[in-house]
């Protein structure tokens, strides 16, 4: 059962237009989103996130939105650059249960700027 | 450096043959977890320690065990490797408990169990 989707595996985008990235979830106790970039033969690094109290969380090139109700959020990247090439995963947190840190990923989206 | 150190970065094993993957951070992290990543299913969780000597299940514990007997350290320990943990692993860490920390990952291990 995969509580975050990310059901674009791929994205290819021209440089300097905008890239928009898509992520559903199903669990509504999810309270806080991550967007990790990877590159190959590399770990995911931390992008930007958002708490669920706010709807929009920016980050200079970056933005990420937030949808409660409709269980979406969404990074987009403007402009986007070659250097932006990488798997793109969602993140979502639980609140702590006793603590803990949890993430539960997206499965990614490849996203390619072509020049 | 502020890093997360996994060795090694690539191992070929065979089945049954007892494994471990180091994973050592070096920012006094008190959250450690490790993660697998295989095709589709994106990156899930396979056990996590809130701080020394505090270790629990994720997701897909099966097969694996953890230990923190320090805080920088949590090794990844296969007893008896399948085929069906052929996979990249992450090795993780974050400042704290606190619910959307932002982790930190390791280079990954590829491993491969024939």
């Amino acid at each position: 059962d995969q509580q975050v989707k990310q059901n674009s595996p791929s994205l290819s985008v021209q440089e300097g237009r905008i890239s928009i990235l898509n992520c559903d979830y199903t669990n509504s106790m999810f309270d806080y989103f991550l967007w990790y970039k990877k590159y190959p033969a590399e770990g995911p690094t931390f992008l930007i996130s958002i708490s669920s109290i706010k709807d929009k969380n920016e980050d200079g090139r970056f933005t990420v939105f937030l949808n409660k109700s409709a269980k979406h959020l969404s990074l987009h990247i403007v402009p986007s650059q070659p250097g932006d090439s990488a798997v793109y995963f969602c993140a979502a947190s639980d609140p702590p249960r006793g603590g803990g840190n949890k993430l539960t990923f997206g499965t990614g989206t490849q996203l390619k700027v072509e020049l | 450096e502020a890093q997360v150190t996994q060795n090694p970065r690539y191992l070929i094993t065979v089945t049954g043959k007892k494994l471990t993957v180091t994973c050592s951070q070096n920012m006094n992290h008190e959250y450690m977890s490790w993660y697998r990543q295989d095709p589709g299913l994106g990156l899930r969780q396979i056990y996590y320690s809130m701080n020394v000597e505090v270790t629990d299940k994720g997701d897909v514990p099966e097969g694996y065990k953890v230990s923190r007997k320090e805080k920088r350290n949590f090794p990844l320990i296969l007893e008896s490797p399948s085929p069906n943990q052929t996979s990249l692993y992450f090795c993780a860490s974050s400042l704290s408990n606190y619910q959307g920390s932002e982790a930190f990952f390791g280079q990954g291990t590829r491993l491969t169990v024939v």
